[in-house]
């Protein structure tokens, strides 16, 4: 199956100016997630979709972040305006249910993400 | 509010040398735990997962971790490195409700030919 897509791979701007993201999940996964990863960090959830509804944006800086996934299929993240501190990898993920030995699991499938860099 | 530790940020070991790598988690409850694996220049891959049952779980390329509970830990073992080991390893643990991943820092392991 086609893995979870992402654009653009990178991304050079000077702070105060706006970026978007753009994730397309794999095919039928119901729930998408983006990720923040700082250099040296692990990635750091920032929210989580379930087909076009929002389940957690506890972490998403609502004051510059934002997000959406009209149609329950792909997703955009926004930043309006960007700040040094947003220098990081958007990694965009997708999950389904999946079986295995009699239990239920949700496995998270990642995107390569999209490295930001802002000067 | 759940919280991961990874203890080694950098790790450098020679070819055939024995691997592990700790992972220790904070959360009172139910737990699902992974290890995910990035190789240079690659997506974010899960290694290996555990759920429930037996606490000694295999995973991908002879690695495997053992959960031990009343440590809070979860750590990745491999008896014999190779040198395409060589990537950056993170712990994650989901606890509660939802399928909200929280990750540890990462340990970065290069294995020398």
């Amino acid at each position: 199956e086609a893995g979870v897509a992402q654009s653009p791979r990178y991304k050079i701007i000077e702070k105060r100016q706006s970026v978007a993201f753009w994730c397309n999940p794999i095919s039928g996964h119901a729930t998408l997630y983006w990720y923040q990863q700082i250099l040296g960090q692990g990635p750091k959830l920032l929210i989580q979709f379930q087909n076009n509804g929002v389940v957690d944006d506890s972490q998403l800086p609502k004051d510059r972040f934002s997000a959406e996934r009209l149609k329950g299929v792909d997703s955009t993240l926004k930043i309006q305006p960007a700040k040094l501190e947003d220098s990081a990898v958007y990694l965009c993920a997708s999950s389904s249910m999946r079986a295995s030995g009699g239990l239920e699991y949700n496995e998270q499938f990642f995107g390569p993400g999209t490295r930001l860099t802002v000067l | 509010a759940q919280s991961v530790s990874q203890h080694n940020h950098h790790v450098i070991l020679s070819e055939a040398a024995s691997l592990e790598l700790g992972c220790n988690y904070s959360y009172g409850g139910t737990v699902n735990l992974f290890w995910y694996v990035q190789y240079p220049g690659q997506h974010l891959q899960l290694l290996l997962k555990y759920f429930s049952g037996d606490p000694l779980v295999k995973g991908i390329k002879g690695f495997e971790a053992e959960f031990i509970k009343s440590k809070f830990s979860f750590n990745l073992r491999k008896p014999s490195v190779q040198w395409s080991d060589t990537a950056e390893y993170f712990c994650a643990v989901n606890g509660g409700a939802g399928n909200m991943l929280t990750f540890g820092g990462g340990t970065r392991l290069m294995v020398k030919p």
